[in-house]
């Protein structure tokens, strides 16, 4: 992986589904994982900020896992509501330097009523 | 608790002509950014500053300049608009250093060149 991936690129839900999806980055390098929510016509909004191996973050009904050895984040949302309709954005930053940051192109999150 | 502030929201321009775009932060950061944001490319940084008075080249900083002459204020000039420059511009700023601290965005700023 040399890029920041994000699949897929957009998902179609019922209200009350629980949905994943996943942030592939290179492994190398690597200091931090930041995972955003972007609401339409809004600015980009922080929902986890992870570092190490083996995290799991928790916020409601929205829980993150990383594995930095093997390059990958999930994003889980349980029971979605139509007010979780986002894209979800990852960002990598590296370590070393000014601590680069390359952001995923996003997951386009539609939950139907 | 104003965050971060971008002036305008909004502005058309003809093909050739010059404007500045205004980021300003009230939470001390010493990271600033500028990013571009286009259908199916997500955010594509131009320039970014880790601090008063430094600036750096992002991915795609062609056809723009930057200055950071107070550590709140990062401006993002276009001297010679070009339609290919139609987008809406985010800034970002966050704490400097090894920080776990996240980066927070304006609301943004359209702009349409024609």
């Amino acid at each position: 992986i040399l890029n920041v991936e994000q699949s897929p690129q957009s998902l179609h839900v019922q209200e009350g589904d629980s949905t994943n999806f996943t942030c592939s980055f290179p492994s190398s390098n690597f200091y931090a994982l930041h995972w955003y929510r972007w609401e339409t016509a809004k600015s980009p909004e922080a929902l986890f900020v992870m570092t190490l191996n083996g995290d799991e973050k928790k916020k409601g009904r929205i829980s993150a896992t990383l594995n930095t050895k093997e390059g990958y984040s999930y994003l889980y949302i349980k029971g979605s509501q139509p007010e979780d309709s986002a894209t979800y954005l990852c960002a990598r930053m590296n370590s070393g330097g000014y601590q680069k940051v390359t952001f995923g192109t996003g997951t386009k999150l539609q939950v139907i009523p | 608790n104003a965050g971060v502030t971008q002036t305008p929201k909004f502005r058309v321009l003809k093909t050739g002509q010059s404007m500045t775009l205004l980021c300003a932060q009230d939470m001390n950061h010493e990271y600033m950014y500028w990013y571009r944001q286009d259908p199916g490319m997500g955010l594509r940084l131009i320039h970014y500053s880790v601090g008063e008075g430094t600036t750096a080249k992002g991915e795609v900083p062609d056809g723009y300049n930057v200055s950071r002459l107070k550590k709140q204020n990062f401006l993002l000039g276009l001297e010679s608009a070009a339609p290919s420059q139609t987008s809406v511009y985010f800034c970002a700023s966050r704490s400097g250093g090894y920080s776990n601290q996240p980066q927070h965005f304006g609301d943004g700023t359209r702009l349409s060149i024609l």
